[in-house]
Order: structure tokens, then sequence, then C-alpha cells
């Protein structure tokens, strides 16, 4: 069966440091993958999505990045975090439209 | 643009009562809906979900969902709440099941009274 990895669970950062965030998938090949951000009180932001290794299509212009270096492996990154970056951090990969996520990243920038 | 419309930010029901969150979609055509929920600090787990035939789905945990294309509405039910359904709930929907990236409604959180 599928699974969907993220961690880590919980991070606090200062300001100005990077980040990394990690999510890998098992179970499934070539898998659409996803990063969402969830704000305090607040629904779900699409960050990033990707249909392929190098393949990252960004929906909201901001200080983050993301890579895909292989078929499961997903890394939403930033080189310096800011303030506003504080949120609950989801991965995801879908399959005939249905999503599945990660257990989410905690971040909290100080 | 889809979008998705929760219009109910938070709902609180006395345990035993009849539930029933609401989400308006605006696309052109009849894309593909979901329901997720979310308890504190977890991800989302995937409530039921509708692609076509019967406008009446069965999801897990007793909820069921009705599409009416006439109303763009998905609306979510469950006959009887119990404690344990205290949570948030998103409404979604993709333009098809090929995998593209789905839109989130704002979610509803659930309460739910003793």
């Amino acid at each position: 069966s599928q699974t969907i990895h993220q961690w880590p669970a919980t991070l606090v950062q200062p300001v100005g440091s990077p980040l990394s965030l990690e999510c890998t998938v098992e179970g499934t090949s070539n898998p659409n993958l996803y990063w969402y951000r969830q704000a305090a009180g607040r629904g779900l932001q699409l960050l990033f999505y990707s249909v392929g290794i190098g393949q990252i299509s960004s929906e909201v212009p901001q200080n983050l990045s993301a890579s895909r270096p292989q078929d499961r492996q997903f890394i939403l990154s930033s080189k310096k975090l800011l303030l506003s970056d504080s949120g609950f951090y989801l991965c995801a990969w879908s399959v005939l439209g249905m999503a599945f996520f990660g257990q989410g990243t905690r971040l909290t920038v100080v | 643009a889809q979008s998705v419309t929760q219009p109910d930010i938070h709902i609180t029901v006395s345990e035993g009562a009849s539930l029933e969150l609401r989400c308006n979609y605006s696309y052109g055509a009849t894309p593909y809906l979901f329901w997720y929920v979310q308890s504190p600090g977890q991800g989302l787990q995937l409530l039921l979900k509708y692609f076509s035939g019967d406008t009446l789905v069965q999801g897990i945990k007793g909820f069921e969902a009705e599409f009416k294309r006439s109303q763009s509405s998905f609306n979510l039910r469950k006959p009887s709440v119990h404690w344990s359904d205290a949570a948030e709930y998103f409404c979604a929907v993709a333009l098809n099941n090929a995998g593209n990236m789905l839109t989130f409604g704002g979610g509803t959180r659930l309460m739910v009274k003793p």
C-alpha cells in the first residue's frame, strides 16, 4: 500500500535561517506531489505541485522553493525564513484526483 | 478559475444531532468533488468523493454527501454526530481525475456539544 512520510513534525526556526522540509512517498510510481500551507485558522493554500522529476509548478510567489530530485521525493526549501512563513505545511500525493496527505509539519518562525 | 466556498466557518451541534456542512463550487463543468476531514495537528483524510453516477455518495465514518448540479453544491451530511466528529472539514474540487491539483474551500470547524 502507498504511504507518505513527511518530516519533521515540528520545527522552530529563527528569522533568516534556511528551511528544508522533506516528503517521500512509498508504494507508487510517478505520483503527482504537492505542498500546501495552512495558516492558523485558514484554509489550505497550494504552494507547489510536481508531475514528475524536476518539474515544479509554483502557485504562489514567495520566498519558498520546491524541488523533486527523485520520483518519490519532494522537498520544500527556503534560503531565508520570514515570520510570515510560520504555518502548518502539508505534503500530498494524488491519484485519480484524490489526494493523500502526510501528517504535516508545524513550522514556527521566531 | 475554479473556486470552492464553504459558507460556515464554525458550526456547533449537539451530540446525536444531525449535521449538514455546506459546499458550493464555481466551475464551468462538473468537477470531481471531495470532502476531507482534519483532526487537530494532523493531515487530511479523505471522507468521500464524487466522480459521476449516483449523486448521493457514501463515505467513511457514516458521512454522506449529495451532489446537486443545479445548485453547484456538494453538501456533507451525517444523521447523528458523535463527539469524535469534532474536527475541521474541507470541501475540494479537481478539474478531472488525472491528478490535477485540488482546490480547497476555506474549511468548516465543527464543534460537538455533549
